[in-house]
């Protein structure tokens, strides 16, 4: 059973930026696409960005980019979240998850979520 | 970008009668939707893709429908534990990926 276990929460201050990690287990993240989706509190699901293995890249969402990067450490089945320049607004519970497979998207395992403060 | 928009924004039912959420896409997305369940604390969880494909281990009261700009989530006799948040997602012609805003199902 594929689990993604993600990095502890974080306080940062405004201006300041945040890497959250998120690793596998029982799977590998090779074959299949990982997403970010953060929560702001109390608000719905918004998608931040994607990297997809097969094709070695890195998609985002137009509103996060040149702030958000997402990689992966294949060596040691993880994925990492770097978002820069935070500001309060950027509060928020922020998830990683795997697709279905190569080529869809849609997410079918979940990290348990790392909250993010920004304060100052 | 398309935009997905969930209605009701809150469901309130009794246990056992049955839930009907939509979902519509500002543009035809073919039948690449999914539906996710949040509870309290919790990370989403992947219900139906696809449109009307069940995952691993959702119960058979779920079901999905729909295609093009128009879908629906259905839960026939709903249990105590499916109060919850629901939100709809597309994946056509990704990258990007987009959510509805979520509708609220809570106990009446």
């Amino acid at each position: 059973q594929v689990q993604l276990v993600q990095s502890g929460a974080e306080v940062k201050k405004p201006g300041s930026s945040v890497k959250v990690s998120c690793k596998a287990s029982g799977g590998t993240f090779s074959s299949y696409p990982i997403s970010w989706v953060r929560q702001a509190p109390g608000q719905g699901l918004e998608w931040m960005g994607i990297f997809v293995p097969i094709f070695n890249t890195a998609n985002y969402a137009q509103r996060f980019q040149g702030r958000v990067t997402i990689t992966t450490d294949e060596s040691t089945n993880t994925a990492y979240m770097e978002l820069s320049n935070l500001r309060s607004e950027d509060t928020a519970v922020y998830y990683c998850a795997r697709g279905r497979n190569w080529n869809d998207p849609d997410l079918d395992y979940w990290g348990q979520g790392t909250l993010v403060t920004v304060s100052s | 970008e398309i935009v997905l928009t969930q209605s009701p924004a809150t469901l309130s039912l009794s246990p056992g009668e049955r839930a009907t959420l939509s979902c519509r896409a500002s543009q035809t997305i073919s039948t690449y939707l999914a539906w996710y369940q949040q509870k309290p604390g919790q990370a989403p969880r992947l219900l139906i893709y696809d449109a009307s494909n069940r995952a691993t281990g959702i119960p058979a009261r779920f079901s999905g429908s729909g295609s093009g700009t128009d879908f629906t989530l259905t839960i026939s006799s709903l249990e105590p534990e499916d109060f919850a948040v629901y939100f709809c997602q597309q994946r056509t012609n990704w990258p990007p990926i987009t959510f509805g805003q979520g509708t609220r199902l809570e106990i009446k």
